[in-house]
This record gives structure tokens, sequence and C-alpha cells, in this order.
């Protein structure tokens, strides 16, 4: 079947490690975003990119990095600089023709102790 | 202010209720989106709409352009419709097409 796949679903690390969130589609779609989701807010745009080897920053980009070395694949690293990293991360992908309608994974719940 | 703004917040009601759930925003606009998200915490798009009305089953989806409105409607409610909705407007952003701006949701409960 086709679609998005994130792991692992929920993961734990302690304050000062780095962490890296998995995120992989075989729709065969150019464009991979990714979200945070806190309680109480809307979901915020972290990075996204349209094309391999190119991304760019969203609204809350700082803590965090990415890279885009194949189209199926965009993980997403959260560094110890990122000050409250605790969150539910969404990974989600859209072609760049037509609709551009975006397409969810089932999201990553991250804790930091 | 937020650019997308959703009503109401929290929404309960029994079952073969009519719901309606609101957004508004103040951005312009290529589309739509009306998202479901489950307790699980995953996400599936409703409905993308840039005019008009659009129905899938009990659910219906209508937008204003002019007003910058769109409602989303449930009919004949059942608890398996229970989930947070999401509205999120698909804007242009530092030129790349398709990203959205999110509501905050409306967490809705329906009770047997």
């Amino acid at each position: 079947d086709g679609g998005i796949t994130q792991s692992p679903k929920y993961l734990f690390r302690k304050e000062g490690q780095n962490v890296t969130l998995s995120c992989e589609q075989n729709l065969n779609h150019d464009a991979m975003y990714w979200y945070r989701q806190d309680p109480g807010q809307g979901l915020r745009l972290i990075y996204y990119s349209q094309i391999v080897n190119d991304f760019q920053k969203g609204d809350i980009a700082e803590g965090y990095s990415v890279s885009r070395e194949k189209k199926e694949s965009f993980p997403l690293t959260v560094t110890s600089a990122q000050k409250n990293p605790t969150a539910f991360y969404l990974c989600a992908s859209s072609s760049l023709q037509g609709s551009y309608e975006q397409y969810f994974g089932p999201g990553t719940r991250l804790t930091v102790t | 202010k937020n650019e997308v703004e959703q009503s109401p917040q929290n929404l309960t009601a029994q079952e073969g209720e009519f719901i309606t759930i609101n957004c508004s925003y103040s951005v312009g606009i290529s589309a739509l989106h009306w998202l479901q998200q489950h307790p699980g915490g995953g996400i599936v798009s409703l409905f993308m709409l840039s005019s008009g009305k659009k129905k899938h089953g009990r659910l219906i989806a209508t937008i204003n352009i002019q007003e910058k409105h769109s409602s989303l409607h449930i009919t004949a409610s059942h608890p398996r419709d229970s989930a947070v909705y999401i509205c999120a407007a698909k804007v242009y952003y530092g030129g790349s097409q398709g990203n959205l701006i999110f509501g905050k949701g409306t967490k809705l409960s329906v009770k047997p």
C-alpha cells in the first residue's frame, strides 16, 4: 500500500541527546514536510523540502536539522539545542502537481526528560 | 490574532445530532483542507476545497471565499466521529506551493 511511515511511534530520550525521527514515503511525492504539534496549538511547520538535496526552514526550525538524500526519505534530527523538544511530530508529503494535497504520516511522540 | 481560527474549540454532541464546525481565515489562500485526527494522532485528509461545497458520506464541507469562511458539517453524528477536526489554509510560503497554516482544532465528542 502507498503511504507515509514514521518510526518509531513513541520515542524517549534524555536531555542533551540528539535524536533522529524517520519519515519514509512511497507515494512518489516530490515535497515532504515536518510539523510539530503541541497541546492546544495548531501544527507548525519545521522544515520542508521540494526536491532531493534541498530544503527550507519553516516557522520553527531552530534546534532542528533535516536531510533529503533520497526522494523517499526526509529524516528530522531534534538537536540538544531545541529548548522544548517534547512534542508530537508529523511528517507529510505532497505532489507538486495538481492539487498539492498533503498526506500525513502516523506521527512520532517524542518525550525528552 | 491567528491567521486560521476555528470554533468551537470543544464540542459535545448526542448521537444523531447535526454538527457544524467553523473555520475563518485572514490570509489569501489557494485552498482549504479539513483534516481529522484520531486519539492515536494520525491525521487523515477529509476534504480539500477552493470553492463551493463537497460531500462525502455524512460529511459536508463548504467554503465562502469572499467571506473567508469554511464550515464542516456532520449529519447523523455517531460516536466513531469523535476526533479532533482541523482546518488548514493552503498558502504560498516562501515561494513554495502547498504549505499549510493550521487552526488549533475542534475536539468533537459524540455520546451514544
